[in-house]
């Protein structure tokens, strides 16, 4: 079965920092999502990358995908404290199937 | 965008009870929809896959039995834990797409605590 590593587990940043986060997968990737969860509350889905070297961005963050490398990266720029939240990646099983199996999640801190 | 709403949001119960959560597209129909479980600090750990109108797939280690899960309609998915237990207090959430080739929307989780 799949199974998705995010790195770091967790990050304290500044307020203004740059970070990014990773997600590696032990499987071809067909596909990776990216969402964010605050803790205890459903999920908000950020972005969708289909397609190797794919690469969006919504307001400040961008993310990108390598297929060759089996991986994901978010990157958020210039950080708020509204970026604080667990942030997960998910990904399925095979092109066009809808079950994820989802990342170990990367806890966000943004220190004023 | 698409809203997926789960009802209740938190529910407290005795042990032996059952108790049923309610997931519900409200401006899109679903296909299908998944149910997932989370573990504080954990992952979410999908549990079944659920089609309108045929019955559910669950994934290996779930209890079919003790996890009903019943998807009545293109907008409507229930998950009922039967003679739930301490240990099955968990944070369940929901999800639901369009088609094959969308997004999951999730819903906001209905936190179970089972006393």
């Amino acid at each position: 079965s799949q199974e998705l590593e995010q790195s770091p587990q967790s990050l304290i940043v500044q307020e203004g920092k740059n970070l990014t986060i990773n997600c590696t997968s032990s499987k071809t990737l067909y596909g990776l999502y990216w969402y964010k969860q605050k803790y205890g509350e459903g999920l908000i889905f950020l972005m969708m990358l289909q397609k190797g070297g794919e690469e969006k961005s919504h307001e400040k963050i961008t993310a990108k995908l390598d297929e060759k490398k089996q991986q994901s990266s978010l990157h958020i720029t210039a950080s708020q404290p509204s970026h604080a939240g667990i942030y997960l990646c998910g990904a399925p099983p095979n092109f066009g199937n809808e079950k994820l199996t989802f990342g170990t999640g990367t806890r966000l801190t943004i220190i004023p | 965008g698409a809203v997926v709403s789960q009802h209740p949001s938190w529910v407290i119960c005795k042990s032996g009870t059952s108790v049923k959560i309610e997931c519900r597209s409200l401006d899109f129909q679903a296909t299908t929809m998944f149910w997932y479980r989370q573990f504080p600090k954990q992952s979410l750990m999908l549990m079944a896959t659920s089609n309108e109108g045929s019955k559910a797939t669950y994934e290996q280690g779930v209890e079919k039995d003790k996890f009903l899960i019943n998807h009545a309609s293109l907008t409507l998915s229930t998950l009922t834990v039967t003679s739930a237990h301490p240990e099955d207090s968990s944070f369940y959430i929901c999800s639901a797409t369009p088609d094959s080739f969308a997004e999951q929307y999730f819903g906001p989780g209905t936190r179970l605590t089972v006393t």
